[in-house]
């Protein structure tokens, strides 16, 4: 079956450490979207990638990375400098077609509490 | 840039009864309108779009949506709702773009609907 699979789907974290979020998806979409969730707060989205080896921040980038060396694959690291990263997150994938709209499916998400 | 307002953070309802969750949008452009529902610790599954066309579209589990230009509101609405419709759901707004363009999805802040016995 087609899908997104996220990894792991609950996350703690000690302050000042670094992790990683794996985002893997076997759609064939060209691409691959990161949100951040908080509670009453919807979805805000973190990085994009449009294509292999090219990404943008989103709207609230500041203390995350990401990396697009696969087409399947955009983890994204949470940094020591994210000062709040407790929440749940989002990866999300599309397809980059000529119609009006691209779909974006989800993946089942990460809930990364920092203890 | 696009904003979207969910009116109510809260919505209870018992089992059966009709239900309508409110968004209201802000744009200078055209836009797409979208409806996702998320339920406890999953993703997003997309109920139903509004592109362009008909008004009136009609979604996955029974749900429809109405989008009002003139009002800027694409309310959610079931005639009659089951314990199982029991989520969070979220509105989401998109510039409209010519062609293959890159679709920035706006959420609002979402609306936990409850439904009870």
């Amino acid at each position: 079956d087609g899908g997104i699979t996220q990894s792991p789907k609950y996350l703690f974290r000690k302050e000042g450490q670094n992790v990683t979020l794996s985002c893997e998806q076997n759609l064939n979409h060209d691409a691959m979207y990161w949100y951040r969730q908080d509670p009453g707060q919807g979805l805000r989205l973190i990085y994009y990638s449009q294509i292999v080896n090219d990404f943008q921040k989103g709207d609230i980038a500041e203390g995350y990375s990401v990396s697009r060396e696969k087409k399947e694959s955009f983890p994204l690291t949470v940094t020591s400098a994210q000062k709040n990263p407790t929440a749940f997150y989002l990866c999300a994938s599309s397809g980059t077609s000529g119609g009006l709209y691209n779909e974006q499916f989800f993946g089942p998400g990460t809930r990364l509490t920092v203890l | 840039a696009q904003s979207v307002t969910q009116l109510d953070s809260q919505v209870p309802v018992f089992e059966e009864a009709p239900v309508e969750l409110r968004c209201n949008y802000s744009s200078s452009v055209s836009v797409y309108l979208f409806w996702y529902v998320q339920y406890p610790n999953q993703g997003l599954q997309l109920l139903l779009k509004y592109l362009s066309g008909s008004t009136l579209v009609k979604g996955i589990n029974g749900f429809e949506a109405e989008f009002n230009k003139s009002q800027t509101s694409f309310h959610l609405r079931k005639p009659s709702v089951h314990i199982s419709d029991t989520a969070e759901y979220f509105c989401a707004v998109s510039k409209a773009v010519v062609s293959g363009g890159y679709n920035k999805l706006i959420f609002g802040a979402g609306t936990r609907l409850a439904v009870h016995p």
